[in-house]
């Protein structure tokens, strides 16, 4: 069985452009969630979906995010523009409904210039 | 709102030494506990969990007990290997539900030498 994929591996890319970071869950599993580690610092939780509904977006830092999840598949993280903060390590994980264990993919190392 | 705290690190340990990082949290009610654990170029993996009060989680040599009494965590290894060396993760997660964020504490780098 696939794990939970991300892509890119990682991302370099200027202030003021845009990076959208890609993940596909497990096959199955209705909640998907996007978190971030800034530099040396904790895992932070960014928003969750169930399906392709978003059911807690508390953790979103500002609206230059968006993150959507078409189908309930896949989900899509848009960063636009992107500022020096953004910089990190961005983590997915997924879940299945009634069970309260999370699968995490490699993560996305997005660098920006 | 909920936090975890870990100790720092790094923690440099010669093989077969006896392993205690530990992890305390703030929370309401009573939290679901994990240990997650990154090796170099991977993803996060769940290590072990602990859902209630007392409950030990073991997993590869590994345990943490559930304490309620002194809201702790602590993760420990009777004999590290050099093949133990990752960061490791405490994390909670809110009890009001079974889809729930997780909570992380800042991570522990543990680094295991011959």
């Amino acid at each position: 069985e696939a794990g939970v994929t991300q892509f890119p591996s990682h991302s370099v890319i200027e202030k003021g452009q845009t990076v959208t970071l890609r993940c596909d869950p497990i096959s199955g599993h209705d909640n998907l969630y996007w978190y971030r580690r800034v530099m040396g610092k904790e895992i932070k939780f960014l928003l969750h979906f169930v399906k392709e509904s978003k059911q807690d977006e508390s953790g979103m830092p500002n609206n230059r995010f968006l993150a959507e999840r078409t189908g309930g598949t896949y989900s899509t993280l848009k960063v636009q523009p992107a500022e020096l903060e953004d910089s990190g390590v961005y983590f997915c994980a997924s879940s299945q409904s009634g069970i309260n264990e999370q699968f995490f993919g490699p993560g996305t190392r997005l660098t920006v210039l | 709102g909920d936090s975890v705290t870990q100790m720092e690190g790094p923690v440099t340990l010669s093989e077969e030494a006896f392993l205690t990082i530990n992890c305390t949290y703030t929370a309401t009610g009573y939290p679901s506990l994990f240990w997650y654990v990154q090796y170099p170029g991977e993803g996060l993996q769940l290590l072990l969990k602990a859902t209630k009060a007392d409950d030990k989680g073991s997993n590869k040599g590994f345990e943490a007990t559930y304490r309620k009494e002194t809201t702790s965590f602590h993760l420990e290894k009777g004999s590290v290997q050099v093949s133990d060396s990752a960061v490791y993760f405490c994390a909670l997660s809110d009890p009001t539900g079974t889809a729930s964020k997780l909570t992380f504490g800042t991570g522990t780098r543990l680094q295991v030498t011959l």
